[in-house]
């Protein structure tokens, strides 16, 4: 069964553009979550999709927004680029109502912004 | 504001050793305690979780232990290895339908043969 997929792998961009995310959760999954994984942060919650609704942001400013469509594949789009949203951006994914709330991880975009 | 206060930052242990990180939380609005281990370039996969009506849970060399009063719960790893080389995260989500969680900023944990 195939693992929750990100798409790009790698992504450079300047300031001021505009980036977009993808990512395909595991099947049968319909939650699917954004973290933004920055050097010595951690991982800080960026927003949560269930059933094609947000429901729940993390405190990113309005500029990260995505949304989730009907397969349940979701999109990230970051708009006017800084340099600190250099980072890596990992999506996850878990079922409806996860039994011990297991989320799993793809592997990740790294996003580079100059 | 960090809610979830992870230690150390990086740890070296000897192969054999036992490996042990600590976390400590602040709301006591917590329901489930998971602990995530990523390896370079990989995301981060479940390792072991407890919930706060249990004080301690051993899955094979990882032990998560719980303390409810002190609102703390860590890590050990028995026997450490190699392969056990990684970043370990805690983590703690709300309870209630928000189901966000709440993450530790990391443990870098090199195990030397």
């Amino acid at each position: 069964e195939a693992g929750v997929t990100q798409s790009p792998t790698h992504l450079i961009k300047t300031r001021g553009q505009q980036a977009t995310l993808r990512c395909s959760p595991i099947s049968g999954h319909t939650s699917v979550y954004w973290y933004q994984q920055a050097l010595g942060l951690g991982l800080q919650f960026l927003l949560w999709y269930d059933e094609g609704e947000e429901r729940n942001r993390g405190n990113f400013p309005p500029r990260f927004s995505g949304r989730q469509f009907p397969n349940y594949s979701s999109e990230l789009n970051v708009n006017a680029l800084e340099l600190e949203d250099s980072a890596l951006y990992l999506c996850a994914s878990s079922l409806p109502d996860p039994v011990g709330g297991e989320l799993f991880f793809g592997e990740g975009s790294r996003l580079t912004v100059l | 504001q960090q809610q979830v206060k992870q230690s150390p930052q990086s740890l070296i242990v000897q192969k054999g050793g036992i490996s042990i990180i600590n976390c400590a939380y602040e709301n006591t609005a917590f329901d489930y305690f998971p602990w995530y281990q990523q390896f370079p370039g990989k995301g981060p996969a479940l390792l072991i979780a407890i919930r706060p009506d249990v004080s301690e849970k051993k899955e094979g060399r990882f032990t998560i232990s719980f303390n409810k009063s002190a609102k703390q719960f860590s890590l050990h790893i028995m026997d450490s290895q190699p392969g056990d080389s990684a970043t370990y995260f805690c983590a703690a989500r709300r309870a209630g339908n928000n189901r966000k969680l709440i993450w530790g900023l990391g443990t870098s944990l090199a195990v030397n043969p």
